[in-house]
C-alpha cells in the first residue's frame, strides 16, 4: 500500500522560504512522477508540479522562478522549496504519486492516484 | 493559456443522478480525470483517463469526454457522495484543475 506525508514548518514569515518533504512508502521515487499541489483557504485545487526520473523537473508557469522540487532517494523522499513567500502562499499543501499514461506527446494522460493527507502553511509575520 | 471550467455548484436529491461538467477548447482530444474531495479531507481519485474507476471506486460513478465537454456522472447519489469534485487535464506539459463544483445532496 502506497503512502505519503508530508512534513514542515506549520509557519513561515513574509519574503522567506517555505520547505516541505514528503515521505513515500510502497513505492520508489525513482518510479513514476510525485507531484506537488496546493490549496488555499476556502479555494480549489493548484498544481505546483512534479519531479521524476531521477530528478527531472516540470513547474507550474504560475510559480517557476520561485519554486523547486527535488528529491532525496536515500530516504525515498521527495521536497518542495517556494521562495519569496507572501500571504497568497498561504495553503494546504499535498503531495501526490502522479501516474502517466498515454504514448505520444499528443496522448499523454497524467493523474494523481495517492495522495497525502496534506499540511497547512501559513504565511505570516 | 488553456482553461478548464466547471459549474461552481450542482444539487441533487438522494438516489438521483447528478452530472458535473467540465468545459475546454477541444477537451475531448485530451484524457481527464476527476477528484473527489470532501471537507477536511485529502483528494480522491474517482475517475482516469476519461472513463476508468480505479479500484475501491463504487460503480454508480462513471465518466464521459467529448467535444468540448467532460462529464462525471453519480448514478443513485448518496448522501456520502455530497462533496466537492474537480475535473484535471494536461495540455502544454502543464496539469489543469477546473474550478471545482459542490455537490450537495439534498
Amino acid at each position: 500500500q502506497v503512502q505519503l506525508q508530508e512534513s514542515g514548518p506549520g509557519l513561515v514569515k513574509p519574503s522567506e522560504t517555505l520547505s516541505l518533504s514528503c515521505t513515500v512508502s510502497g513505492d520508489s521515487i525513482t518510479s513514476n512522477f510525485w507531484s506537488w499541489v496546493r490549496q488555499p483557504p476556502g479555494k480549489g485545487l493548484e498544481w505546483i508540479g512534479y519531479i521524476y526520473y531521477s530528478g527531472n523537473t516540470n513547474y507550474s508557469p504560475s510559480l517557476y522562478g520561485r519554486v523547486t522540487i527535488s528529491e532525496d532517494t536515500s530516504k525515498n523522499q521527495f521536497s518542495l522549496k517556494l521562495r519569496s513567500v507572501t500571504a497568497a502562499d498561504t495553503a494546504i499543501y499535498y503531495c501526490a504519486r502522479t501516474l502517466k499514461g498515454g504514448s505520444t506527446s499528443s496522448t499523454y494522460y497524467y493523474y494523481m492516484d495517492v495522495w497525502g493527507r496534506g499540511t497547512t502553511v501559513t504565511v505570516s509575520s | 493559456s488553456y482553461e478548464l471550467t466547471q459549474p461552481p455548484s450542482v444539487s441533487v436529491s438522494p438516489g438521483q443522478t447528478a452530472s458535473i461538467t467540465c468545459s475546454g477548447d477541444n477537451l475531448g482530444d485530451k484524457f481527464v480525470c476527476w477528484y473527489q474531495q470532501r471537507p477536511g479531507q485529502s483528494p480522491v481519485l474517482v475517475i482516469y483517463q476519461d472513463r476508468k474507476r480505479p479500484s475501491g471506486i463504487p460503480e454508480r460513478f462513471s465518466g464521459s469526454n467529448s467535444g468540448n465537454t467532460a462529464t462525471l456522472t453519480i448514478s443513485g447519489t448518496q448522501a456520502m457522495d455530497e462533496a466537492a469534485y474537480y475535473c484535471q487535464a494536461w495540455d502544454s506539459n502543464i496539469v489543469l484543475f477546473g474550478g471545482g463544483t459542490k455537490l450537495t445532496v439534498l
